[in-house]
C-alpha cells in the first residue's frame, strides 16, 4: 500500500521563485492537510481539507496556497519563496472528516530557499 | 505559549533502561495521541487515548491518561535501540468543525546499544 505519497523529497530555491509539492493518498481519506515540521517550532499546521473543493486555512497560511480538485490530491503552493519557509512539509491524511482522527503522514519533503 | 508541553526534551540511554515521557497541559482534551517518528520519516501513531485514568499497553510501551485529562505519560520498559526516534504527543480540543489537534514539541529519545 502506498498510503500517502510526497513530491519531491528534496528541493532547493532561490527567493522568489515559486512552486508546488505534491501529495497524493491512494486510502480514500477525506480530510488532507499540509505541516511544517520546524526545530523549536514543532508541527504548525498549514492548510487542510475536510473533501474535494473544500479547503480552509490553519494557522500557518500566509504564503502558501492549496487546492482539492480529487479526493486524492492536496498540492501546496509557494507563490513566492522565502528563506522563512526553508523547513520540512509534511503531508497527512485521516479518513474522518475531522482533523482529530488517526493521521497517515507521507515521508516529507524537506524545502530550502536561499 | 506551548499549551502542550512535553518533557524532557532530549533523552540519552542505554539498551535495557526504563524511561518515562511526560506530555502535561493546563487545557483538558477529549482525547490525546502518541507518534513516534523516526530520522527521516513522518509521524506514526502508536496510540489514542481517550477516557481519564485509561492505560494502555502496547508491547514493552504503557500509555496513561491523566484522570483530569490534561496530561499523558509514555512508559518504555527495556528500552531498544529500535525505540529511538522523535516521540510527539497531540491533544485533540473543541467540538464539532472546531475540533483541532494541539501538538507538543516533542521527546528525542537515543538508546545507545
Amino acid at each position: 500500500n502506498a498510503g500517502v505519497t510526497q513530491t519531491p523529497k528534496f528541493q532547493v530555491l532561490k527567493t522568489g521563485q515559486s512552486m508546488t509539492l505534491q501529495c497524493a493518498q491512494d486510502m480514500n481519506h477525506e480530510y488532507m492537510s499540509w505541516y511544517r515540521q520546524d526545530p523549536g517550532m514543532g508541527l504548525r499546521l498549514i492548510h487542510y481539507s475536510v473533501g474535494a473543493g473544500i479547503t480552509d486555512q490553519g494557522e500557518v497560511p500566509n504564503g502558501y496556497n492549496v487546492s482539492r480538485s480529487t479526493t486524492e490530491d492536496f498540492p501546496l503552493r509557494l507563490l513566492s519563496a522565502a528563506p522563512s519557509q526553508t523547513s520540512v512539509y509534511f503531508c497527512a491524511s485521516s479518513l474522518n472528516r475531522v482533523s482529530t482522527g488517526e493521521l497517515f503522514f507521507g515521508e516529507g519533503s524537506r524545502l530550502t530557499v536561499l | 505559549t506551548q499549551l502542550l508541553e512535553q518533557s524532557p526534551q532530549f533523552l540519552s540511554i542505554q539498551e535495557g533502561e526504563n524511561l518515562t515521557v511526560y506530555c502535561n497541559s493546563s487545557s483538558v482534551f477529549s482525547s490525546l495521541q502518541w507518534y513516534r517518528q523516526e530520522p527521516g520519516e513522518g509521524p506514526v501513531l502508536l496510540v489514542t487515548v481517550v477516557t481519564g485514568g485509561e492505560v494502555k499497553k502496547l508491547k514493552r510501551l504503557t500509555f496513561q491518561f491523566g484522570d483530569a485529562r490534561k496530561d499523558s505519560s509514555l512508559h518504555i520498559t527495556a528500552a531498544q535501540p529500535g525505540d529511538t526516534g522523535l516521540y510527539l504527543c497531540a491533544g485533540e480540543m473543541g467540538a464539532g468543525n472546531n475540533r483541532k489537534l494541539i501538538w507538543g514539541l516533542g521527546t528525542s529519545l537515543a538508546v545507545n546499544p
